[in-house]
């Protein structure tokens, strides 16, 4: 069963503009999330993460919110570029070190 | 700094044989993990090895092994292949334990 889900397998959004990418997860045991970048024959990058004693992380135009009472998080690039556009992915663990449990990953265009 | 390095980067077998993968950490990293993602999915655990002990293993069937050598490259063996085998397999490192992890660019394995 899909213990974190991306509910939009795709977002577009014009250069400039906030993209806004959110992740769903139900194990209520997992504390430290993360979002990955992956482009095309690459592997994933780490961007940014989140343990679950914060609701906010912040790293440069990437900021990450976290509402642990929904069970939800969401990645924020604010201002988008066109160099954006890749799949995202939301993983979620039992602490870090731990196995990570990702979604199936939200692919962003950013359109000139 | 040469990053994680997988070989081969492309393979294809048919039903019933077996596979071997490998992975080279980055230099100084001494634990290895393996996942898999299949097409249209985000990437599932299959397992974690440190100073060369295994330290977890995701639902996967006992065809699937793994093991980490004393310089901490590592291997994953699939035995009597199934065409659901068919996916990337992806190896990351990390320092320790904890920490970000590193993706390779992964091998796609084909079964045919």
């Amino acid at each position: 069963d899909q213990q974190v889900k991306q509910n939009s397998p795709s977002l577009s959004v014009q250069e400039g503009r906030i993209s806004i990418l959110n992740c769903d997860y139900t194990n209520s045991m997992f504390d430290y999330f993360l979002w990955y970048k992956k482009y095309p024959a690459e592997g994933p990058t780490f961007l940014i993460s989140i343990s679950s004693i914060k609701d906010k992380n912040e790293d440069g135009r990437f900021t990450v919110f976290l509402n642990k009472s929904a069970k939800h998080l969401s990645l924020h690039i604010v201002p988008s570029q066109p160099g954006d556009s890749a799949v995202y992915f939301c993983a979620a663990s039992r602490g870090s070190g731990y196995a990570l449990n990702f979604g199936k990953g939200t692919s962003l265009l950013v359109t000139p | 700094d040469a990053g994680v390095t997988q070989s081969p980067t492309h393979l294809i077998k048919t039903r019933g044989q077996q596979v071997t993968l490998r992975c080279s950490p980055i230099s100084g990293h001494k634990s290895v993990s393996w996942y898999q993602q299949v097409l249209g999915q985000g990437p599932q655990f299959i397992f974690q090895y440190y100073e060369k002990e295994e330290r977890g293993r995701g639902n996967f069937p006992d065809r699937f092994s793994a093991r980490q050598f004393p310089n901490y490259s590592s291997e994953l063996n699939v035995n009597a292949l199934l065409l659901g085998d068919s996916a990337l397999y992806l190896c990351a490192s990390s320092w320790a334990v904890t920490g970000e992890l590193f993706f390779g660019e992964g091998s796609r394995l084909t079964v045919l």
